[in-house]
């Protein structure tokens, strides 16, 4: 079965700090990974996915994630936080039938 | 293009009533996928449509249904309502069939069981 997990709830950073959003995951074959995020009362947004190729993805907004096999790792990461940030971001994986799964989301608060 | 609209953003409803909930996708989208969204259960697939078809379930009782229409938009049913089916229930649409299509969201319909 296809999971991933995010090993922590709540993420704080200074404005202007680089940030990093965790996600691990398990899968039987290739990993089609996605990063999605939420503000309050709004759906998910897409940020970006790994489908093959390079291992660093750049997504929307400055984000980019890094993919590594050996730690089954794929993280999400952006230079320097804006307040703006400050939201919930949830990792994802895409299942063979099309059907995402994902993480339990992490908050992430960005603090001027 | 016009995102993935759900109606109504808000429903209150008492226990045992049904619900239905509509999505349209982004034209030309093929695929919608429904998911509930809870505090305690985090985001659950509940099932997927193509071409007027579900291809995929989740695991969830029978008392949740859909279907798709021959223009891809989409409802989603909840007969007999529960306290616990109060949750965010969100829509997605994807372009083409197979793994790792990019699916789009809606804003939501927030469902109040009261």
């Amino acid at each position: 079965a296809q999971s991933v997990a995010q090993p922590e709830d709540q993420v704080n950073v200074a404005e202007g700090n680089p940030l990093t959003v965790k996600c691990t995951y398990s899968v039987s074959g290739n990993p089609y990974l996605f990063w999605y995020v939420q503000y309050p009362n709004r759906g998910l947004q897409f940020l970006l996915k790994y489908i093959t190729g390079d291992n660093l993805v750049k997504g929307s907004y400055g984000f980019e994630a890094e993919f590594n096999k050996s730690q089954t790792s794929f993280h999400l990461k952006k230079p320097s936080a804006l307040v703006s940030d400050s939201a919930l971001y949830f990792c994802a994986v895409s299942g063979a039938n099309n059907d995402m799964r994902f993480g339990a989301g992490t908050r992430l608060t960005v603090k001027p | 293009k016009a995102g993935v609209t759900q109606t109504p953003r808000y429903l209150i409803k008492t226990r045992g009533q049904q619900v239905t909930l509509s999505c349209s996708p982004i034209s030309g989208h093929r695929s919608v996928s429904w998911y509930q969204q809870t505090p305690g259960q985090g985001l659950q697939f509940l099932f997927e449509y193509f071409s007027e078809t579900q291809r995929n379930k989740g695991n969830f009782p029978g008392r949740f249904s859909g279907r798709q229409f021959s223009n891809s938009r989409s409802e989603m049913n909840v007969s007999t309502l529960e306290l616990g089916d109060s949750a965010l229930y969100l829509c997605a649409s994807s372009l083409e069939t197979g793994v790792a299509d990019t699916q789009y969201f809606g804003p939501g319909t927030r469902l109040t069981v009261l």
